[in-house]
């Protein structure tokens, strides 16, 4: 088992839907997650931290973290065509060492 | 200003030789690190580095070395390139282990 998953995709959307990414993990000691987004030959951006439970908004973006079932999603509401990127889902170890682990990505494609 | 930035962002070589990569953050962070993103765009830690020690060394030939001469500069050697080097490396930095990463421009360093 990977240690963080993601469906590679492509998800395309039409502009203007809701973009739905998802995300498991499987260190059960982990408390930190995040989404970078990656255009095509640049580097990862955050987008999104969250540490609890529950939604985290921002603008079009939330952010669902579901500790118990180990799993995290960002939502992307009123897709535009410049979302279309490759979505990297990110978890803190739980180690002393902190390090980041990252997923396959998903690449999200939003067509006009 | 560039918050993390890398030099150079291109670097073709043969096979066999010694090379440098430069990072430097302005952002006042503690922490820094090394990442290695494949052909598939997978992205994995290296290493990390907090206040010029190192705290993450992941199971990398030892061609590579890391150096950290100040907080705000994280270097990266390879000895001997080799063709499965050819990839793109990101240094990241963060204000402490647990914050959020940004990540620098990358490198795209190709084997010959």
């Amino acid at each position: 088992q990977k240690e963080v998953e993601q469906n590679s995709g492509p998800l395309s959307v039409p502009e203007g839907a809701i973009a739905s990414l998802n995300c498991t993990y499987s260190d059960r000691g982990s408390q930190s997650f995040f989404w970078y987004r990656q255009y095509s030959g640049k580097s990862p951006e955050l987008i999104m931290f969250i540490y609890s439970n529950g939604d985290k908004e921002d603008g079009r973006v939330t952010a669902q973290l579901n500790k118990a079932s180990q799993y995290v999603s960002l939502l992307i509401r009123d897709s535009q065509p410049s979302d279309s990127a490759t979505y990297l889902c990110a978890v803190k170890s739980s180690s002393n060492t902190g390090k980041l682990i990252f997923g396959q990505g998903t690449t999200l494609q939003v067509k006009p | 200003d560039t918050a993390v930035s890398q030099t150079p962002k291109y670097l073709v070589t043969q096979m066999g030789n010694d090379k440098s990569i430069k990072c430097e953050q302005n952002l006042g962070h503690d922490t820094m690190y090394w990442y290695k993103q494949d052909s598939k765009k997978f992205l994995k830690i290296m290493f990390s580095y907090n206040n010029k020690e190192l705290i993450i060394n992941e199971t990398v030939p030892n061609r590579f070395s890391p150096k950290s001469p100040d907080k705000a500069h994280l270097n990266l050697h390879i000895n001997s390139l080799e063709l499965g080097d050819s990839a793109v490396y990101f240094c990241a930095s963060s204000q402490d282990p647990i914050q959020p990463q940004h990540f620098g421009d990358g490198t795209r360093l190709s084997i010959l």
